[in-house]
């Protein structure tokens, strides 16, 4: 039984549009959310988090949105460079829990 | 400064034998994790660790031990490998709550022919 869902397996945009990104949980105690960038050869890095008081976090072009009642978020990825191409990681864990549960990843290709 | 490290790299080992992988950190951090990645299945934790001298087991630990002689460093042990556990893996630390930030290693890839 997969708890966190990520919708696409692989995403292609161009240079300039807003990449999004679409994950889903299942466990209702889940309350922070937060996305891993991963680069080819390395180990993923966190990129941006949010946790389930919020419905928004931003940091620079990356976006989160959150809908708590859906139990679904997605990362917005405005401007797309293709220096973004890379896997993102969707997961999730509860305040009091010692691991993150993942999901499969999207694989962002940025066309020039 | 690399500040979660892994030994070796690359490893290529046959059926049946004894493979260590290795994993160091420098954040002082509590836990630590072994994951494994494999195309399809994303990151799945394997086995993880609180504290010097504590092992637990992840989703997926069979076929699998660990240990965690120091705070820094922290072992994964597959004593019989087979094919099946051809993959990528990797070692990250962490502070002591699951909403903390995990910081991981460059990761392992190992074959096992």
């Amino acid at each position: 039984q997969q708890q966190v869902r990520q919708s696409s397996q692989s995403l292609t945009v161009w240079e300039g549009e807003t990449a999004i990104l679409n994950c889903s949980y299942e466990n209702s105690a889940f309350d922070y959310f937060p996305w891993y960038q991963q680069f080819p050869g390395e180990g993923p890095a966190l990129l941006i988090a949010i946790r389930s008081v919020s419905d928004k976090k931003e940091d620079g072009r990356f976006t989160i949105f959150f809908n708590k009642r859906e139990k679904n978020l997605s990362l917005h990825i405005k401007d797309s460079q293709p220096g973004d191409s890379a896997t993102y990681f969707c997961a999730a864990s509860g305040t009091n829990a010692y691991k993150v549960i993942f999901g499969k990843g999207t694989h962002l290709h940025v066309l020039p | 400064e690399a500040a979660v490290t892994q030994s070796p790299r690359n490893k290529v080992a046959v059926t049946g034998g004894k493979v260590t992988l290795s994993c160091n950190q420098t954040n002082n951090h509590n836990n630590m994790y072994w994951y494994r990645q494999d195309t399809g299945h994303g990151l799945r934790l394997i086995h993880y660790s609180y504290g010097a001298g504590s092992t637990e087991k992840g989703d997926i630990p069979d076929g699998y031990k660990a240990s965690r002689p120091s705070q820094e460093n922290f072992s994964l042990i597959l004593e019989l490998a087979t094919p099946s556990q051809t993959s990528v893996y990797f070692c990250a630390s962490g502070d002591l709550q699951g909403d903390a930030e995990q910081f991981f290693g460059p990761g392992t890839r190992l074959t096992v022919l």
